[in-house]
């Protein structure tokens, strides 16, 4: 079945520094990518449709120049932190879907990055 | 109103018990949907798709009534395994692009 890397696991970093997040397809090209942040207790929510070639698609209420998107190739996308603060600590998954498939079987999500700024 | 609504439990079920979850969705313009089952401090896991038709994998049963914009998930003999937060997501198609949207999630606690 797809398969989707994410790195790191997690990460502890100091408040103002930036923290780059990969997600990678393993087994499929994924044109399309999706970033989600979970916080403790709620669901997860959409953050950006990434794009790969192009401009990602932030969704309400997210900044686009704090949480950079950057989808270069068919197979990894990546999220950067930008001058991480406290409040941005939370978990933070990607998802993908085999395009040649049908929506009908889902999507793939990494194993998320649990972030701490201290 | 939230575009995905489930009841957030926690549901606690002796084990060996039947538990039924229900979700209801607001956007009449959703084409696919899931059940996605997420351990504690782990990313959600495809548990099953649901089709208007209904569909069965082992103990677990997914139907969907798009009328009425509701889909259930229903466990048989529940397992001490089964213990997770279940998420009900819908799939929308808007103008080519598509987007997950998930609801929070209905806790199971499977009790020995």
């Amino acid at each position: 079945g797809a398969v989707v890397s994410q790195h790191p696991s997690w990460v502890i970093c100091k408040s103002g520094t930036s923290v780059k997040i990969e997600c990678r397809s393993l087994d499929f090209q994924a044109t399309t990518m999706f970033w989600y942040r979970q916080f403790p207790k709620q669901s997860l929510m959409l953050m950006a449709t990434s794009n790969e070639g192009s401009k990602a698609t932030y969704e309400q209420g997210v900044e686009k120049d704090k949480f950079l998107i950057n989808h270069a190739s068919l197979t990894l996308s990546t999220l950067t932190v930008t001058s991480a603060h406290p409040e941005d600590s939370s978990f933070y998954i990607c998802s993908a879907r085999d395009m040649v498939g049908s929506p009908h079987y889902g999507y793939t999500f990494g194993s998320g990055t649990r972030l701490t700024v201290v | 109103r939230k575009e995905v609504e489930q009841d957030p439990g926690p549901f606690n079920v002796p084990e060996g018990a039947t538990v039924a979850f229900n979700c209801t969705y607001s956007n009449s313009a959703s084409q696919s949907f899931f059940w996605y089952r997420q351990d504690c401090r782990k990313e959600p896991k495809l548990l099953m798709s649901v089709y208007s038709s209904g569909n069965e994998d082992g103990r677990f049963t997914a139907q969907l009534n798009r009328a009425s914009q509701y889909i259930s998930l229903l466990i048989r003999d529940s397992k001490l395994s089964d213990s997770a937060t279940y998420l009900c997501v819908v799939n929308i198609f808007d103008f080519g692009n598509e987007k997950l949207t998930f609801g929070t999630g209905t806790r199971l606690t499977i009790i020995p």
